[in-house]
């Protein structure tokens, strides 16, 4: 069965300090990986996809398919980055994302 | 504008109410899913459809229905309407190509229940 973990609910940091997000997922196939960010309960919007091997907003995360992790991480984390992060997994054959719990990042001054 | 619009944006209604939630996918998308999230809680699948036909189904109530009509454009309805089913309800849609790019998300529907 497909399943994404994300074991924290709060995620609370200083500003300028570095975020890390961890993302763990039980999926026997070849998983494709992506993170959301959800800013204020306003729409989710699609942050970045492990297959694409991007960076946005400075954010970066690198799949271990070893570890079955995603996790998501900042060098500098920035108030603007307060928000809720839901990382989401696809079978791809049954085109079908399943989501993380989701984390909440508060980026105190 | 992602290009999934979600309409209305707002609703209040009474308990034992029904009401219906509108989404227009993004131009191409044939899937249709939608999802309620509570205060405080994380995304919970209603349910997808794919060009017209229901393809997967979650946590969704017996008093709750969707259908996907030819246009590809999707309707949530939602009947005897509790305070607990006050909730954000967000539609989403994807391109159901060779590989999943990932869902994109309308702005969603705001119900409260009075």
């Amino acid at each position: 069965a497909q399943r994404v973990t994300q074991p924290e609910k709060l995620l609370s940091v200083f500003k300028g300090a570095p975020v890390e997000l961890k993302c763990n997922y039980s999926y026997s196939g070849s998983p494709e990986l992506f993170w959301y960010v959800q800013y204020s309960r306003q729409r989710l919007q699609l942050l970045l996809r492990h297959i694409s091997r991007e960076s946005i907003k400075g954010f970066t995360a690198d799949l271990n398919k070893g570890e079955t992790s995603f996790h998501l991480k900042k060098p500098f984390a920035q108030e603007e980055d307060s928000a809720m992060y839901y990382c989401a997994l696809s079978n791809a054959g049954f085109q079908k994302l399943v989501f993380g719990t989701g984390t909440r990042l508060l980026v105190s001054p | 504008d992602s290009g999934v619009t979600q309409t209305p944006k707002h609703l209040i209604t009474a308990t034992g109410q029904r009401v219906t939630l509108r989404c227009s996918p993004r131009s191409g998308d044939l899937s249709v899913y939608w999802y309620q999230q509570s205060l405080d809680q994380g995304l919970q699948f209603l349910i997808q459809y794919y060009n017209g036909e229901e393809r997967a189904k979650g946590n969704i109530l017996e008093r709750f229905s969707a259908q996907q009509f030819p246009d590809l454009h999707s309707e949530l309805n939602l009947s005897s309407l509790e305070l607990g089913d006050s909730a954000l309800y967000f539609c989403a849609s994807s391109f159901q190509g060779r590989r999943l790019y990932g869902y994109t998300f309308g702005s969603g529907t705001r119900l409260t229940v009075v």
